[in-house]
């Protein structure tokens, strides 16, 4: 069964950083694009980033670009997001995703880890 | 980027209705659009990709239906489980982009 599992999610200052974490397992992970959503409470989805098999193709929505960093650990069968700069709008839940389907198709979700940015 | 309008914003409905949500790109995106469902306090699951394609599991009262940019879903005999936020979403060219999401509610 695939299942992803995400993890450092907390409470930081606007100015502030941490380093979210998606643990794969049910799939062979170096096979797929993987990918970062997130949803303000309340509000929408919104894509963040995503990255490809190899690392070779990363990109990020505007407005993240510049203060995160997406990043991934096939021997590990892992995928982190470092978040710098964090900016109270940068609250949301953060989801990790795998496209299996088709690049850009999100079509498996973790369960998502809730990031709060207050002073 | 291409914008996704998705209609309506919330909906309310009996058990047995069916119901229809669209969504419009702002461009053609050659039907790369999938339906999600999110339910209170968990996470997104695909319903259609592909603009007309039911994954697997799910049931066969949801479907998909595409012209040139415009994208429908429907849920026929709407059942007690099905009361959720329904969001489209392209994965035609980045940035990927959703609907603002349709929230079905019990009439």
């Amino acid at each position: 069964e695939v299942q992803l599992a995400e993890s450092g999610g907390g409470l930081a200052k606007p100015g502030g950083s941490l380093r979210l974490s998606c643990e794969a397992s049910g799939f062979t992970f170096s096979d797929y694009t993987m990918n970062w959503v997130r949803q303000a409470p309340g509000k929408g989805l919104e894509w963040v980033s995503s990255i490809s098999r190899t690392s070779s193709y990363i990109f990020y929505a505007d407005s993240v670009r510049g203060r995160f960093t997406i990043s991934r650990d096939n021997a590990k069968n892992a995928m982190f997001v470092q978040m710098n700069s964090l900016r109270g709008e940068d609250t949301a839940v953060y989801y990790c995703a795998v496209s299996q389907r088709s690049i850009g198709s999100f079509d498996i979700w973790g369960p998502g880890t809730v990031v709060s940015v207050s002073s | 980027d291409i914008q996704m309008t998705q209609s309506p914003s919330s909906l309310s409905a009996s058990i047995g209705d069916r119901v229809t949500i669209t969504c419009q790109a702002s461009q053609d995106i050659n039907n790369y659009l999938n339906w999600y469902q999110q339910k209170p306090g968990k996470a997104p699951k695909v319903l259609i990709y592909d603009a007309s394609n039911l994954e697997t599991g799910v049931p066969s009262r949801f479907s998909g239906t595409s012209s040139a940019t415009d994208f429908t879903f429907t849920i026929s005999n709407l059942q007690p489980e099905d009361f959720a936020t329904y969001y489209c979403q392209q994965y035609d060219s980045l940035p990927y982009t959703f609907g603002q999401g349709t929230k079905l509610e019990m009439k």
